[in-house]
């Protein structure tokens, strides 16, 4: 199972670019990295997943070098409401099966 | 489309006793799994389901148990409940199949007294 290494607190402004980087150095083949954020009580929310090189959609951007022993979750423009922890994901089935959640960032945007 | 649900919302109970957490998944998702989790300990992996079948099971005493339902509806039983139970009972929903992104409940809040 891929253990992921992420910061564990991390601090910005309203309107500021936030990438928050994941290590994953024992990655597998056919893993998938995913990232969720979650607000207090609440169950996490998928934010974007990828395989390779660059995913982006409507709220965030994911960059996954070639060895793909990493990868940057980037945030454009934050908000304060984008306050949350946000959770690193390495697995075959992104289905929650075989997942270790590790500790995950906490981001605190301020005004 | 309607999301993952899981009742109740919170619950209390005492030492000793059982209880039991209901996750129905959203339509067409054949995974369940669930999660555990505490300030201490973060989200640890309970369990999956599978077309009815457990498929993974994560390091957690015979106490928790799980089943799914031909519907895909799952629920969590946990016996001889410890005050060390209370926390965040979270249920995630998906296809199943690689790939494919997990969908999370709101979760079930057990306080154990």
């Amino acid at each position: 199972l891929a253990k992921t290494t992420q910061p564990i607190s991390m601090d910005s402004y309203e309107g500021q670019e936030v990438n928050i980087t994941c290590s994953h150095n024992n990655i597998a083949t056919n893993d998938y990295i995913t990232w969720y954020q979650q607000f207090p009580s609440q169950g996490p929310r998928f934010i974007i997943q990828g395989y390779k090189t660059k995913v982006t959609n409507e709220v965030a951007s994911l960059f996954i070098p070639a060895d793909r022993k990493s990868s940057t979750l980037s945030l454009p423009r934050v908000s304060l409401s984008d306050t949350a922890v946000y959770y690193c994901l390495v697995a075959l089935y992104s289905s929650a099966s075989k997942i270790i959640f590790g500790s995950g960032t906490r981001l605190s945007i301020r005004p | 489309k309607a999301g993952v649900t899981q009742t109740p919302r919170y619950l209390i109970k005492t030492r000793g006793q059982q209880v039991t957490l209901s996750c129905s998944p959203i339509s067409g998702h054949r995974s369940v799994s669930w999660y555990q989790q505490t300030p201490g300990q973060g989200l640890q992996f309970l369990f999956e389901y599978f077309s009815e079948t457990q498929r993974n099971k994560g390091n957690f005493p015979g106490r928790f148990s799980g089943r799914q339902f031909s519907n895909s509806r799952s629920e969590m039983n946990v016996s001889t409940l410890e005050l060390g139970d209370s926390a965040l009972y979270l249920c995630a929903s998906s296809h199943g199949t690689r790939g494919t992104e997990a969908f999370f409940g709101q979760g079930t809040r057990l306080t154990v007294v």
